[in-house]
C-alpha cells in the first residue's frame, strides 16, 4: 500500500522552531518531486513548498520564504520541513504529498497530516 | 499569482442528482487544473488532473472539463459518500501553486 506518514507536529511558541518529517512506504520518493501543503483550521488548502527529486531545486510560497526549508533524504525515503521563526498564522495541519509526474505539480497521494499549533 | 475562484461556495443536492462545480482562473491556465475531494478529518484526494483525466481508482461518475479560464467538475449521480468539500488547483504558472477556496457539497 502506498502511504505517506507525517510526524513532528506540536504546540510551539511564536518565534520557535519545529521540524516535520514525512516517511514513505510502498513508493520510492527518489523519483518524485515532493511537496508540503497546509490547511489552517476551518480554512482551505495552501501550497507551502516543493522540492525537485534530487533536492537541487526548491520553491516556496512567499509567506514562508526565509523561514521554512524543505529537504529530503532519498536514502531514507523521507521528506522534511524545517520551520523557524514560527508565527500564529502558521498554525495548520501540514500535509506532505507526492507529485507523481515530475514537475507537473498535482498532489497524489497525500499523507494524513500533522498538526502544528503556534501559540503562547 | 493566478487566482482560482470556485462557485458556488455551497451546493445543496440530494443523492441521485447531478452536480456541477465551477472553477474560474484569473488568467489562462491551458488545461493545467486538478480537482480534489476532502471529507471531514481526512486528507484531500486527487480526483482529476489536467482538467479531464481521472486519477487512479476514481469512479466514472466524476468527470472534468474545460480549458483556458473556465473549468467544471461534474458528478453524474451523487452517491452518499460524495458529499464533501471540493478544491481546484492550478499548476500552469508557478510558484506559487494555487488552490480555489473550495465548494462544499452538502446533502439537501
Amino acid at each position: 500500500e502506498v502511504q505517506l506518514v507525517e510526524s513532528g507536529g506540536d504546540l510551539v511558541h511564536p518565534g520557535g522552531s519545529l521540524r516535520l518529517s514525512c516517511a514513505a512506504s510502498g513508493l520510492t520518493l527518489r523519483n518524485c518531486w515532493m511537496n508540503w501543503v497546509r490547511q489552517a483550521p476551518g480554512k482551505g488548502l495552501e501550497w507551502v513548498a516543493t522540492i525537485h527529486q534530487d533536492g537541487s531545486d526548491k520553491y516556496y510560497v512567499d509567506s514562508v520564504k526565509g523561514r521554512f526549508t524543505i529537504s529530503r533524504d532519498n536514502a531514507k525515503n523521507s521528506l522534511y520541513l524545517q520551520m523557524n521563526s514560527l508565527r500564529a498564522e502558521d498554525t495548520a495541519v501540514y500535509y506532505c504529498a507526492r507529485s507523481p509526474n515530475g514537475a507537473n505539480i498535482w498532489f497524489d497521494p497525500w499523507g494524513q497530516g500533522t498538526l502544528v499549533i503556534v501559540s503562547s | 499569482e493566478i487566482v482560482l475562484t470556485q462557485s458556488p461556495a455551497t451546493l445543496s443536492l440530494s443523492p441521485g442528482e447531478g452536480a456541477t462545480l465551477s472553477c474560474r482562473a484569473s488568467q489562462s491556465i491551458s488545461s493545467y487544473l486538478a480537482w480534489y475531494q476532502q471529507k471531514p478529518g481526512q486528507a484531500p484526494r486527487l480526483l482529476i488532473y489536467d482538467a479531464s483525466n481521472r486519477a487512479t481508482g476514481i469512479p466514472a461518475r466524476f468527470s472534468g472539463s474545460g480549458s483556458g479560464t473556465d473549468f467544471t467538475l461534474t458528478i453524474s449521480s451523487l452517491e452518499p459518500e460524495d458529499f464533501a468539500v471540493y478544491y481546484c488547483q492550478q499548476r500552469s504558472s508557478w510558484p506559487p501553486i494555487t488552490f480555489g477556496q473550495g465548494t462544499r457539497l452538502e446533502i439537501k
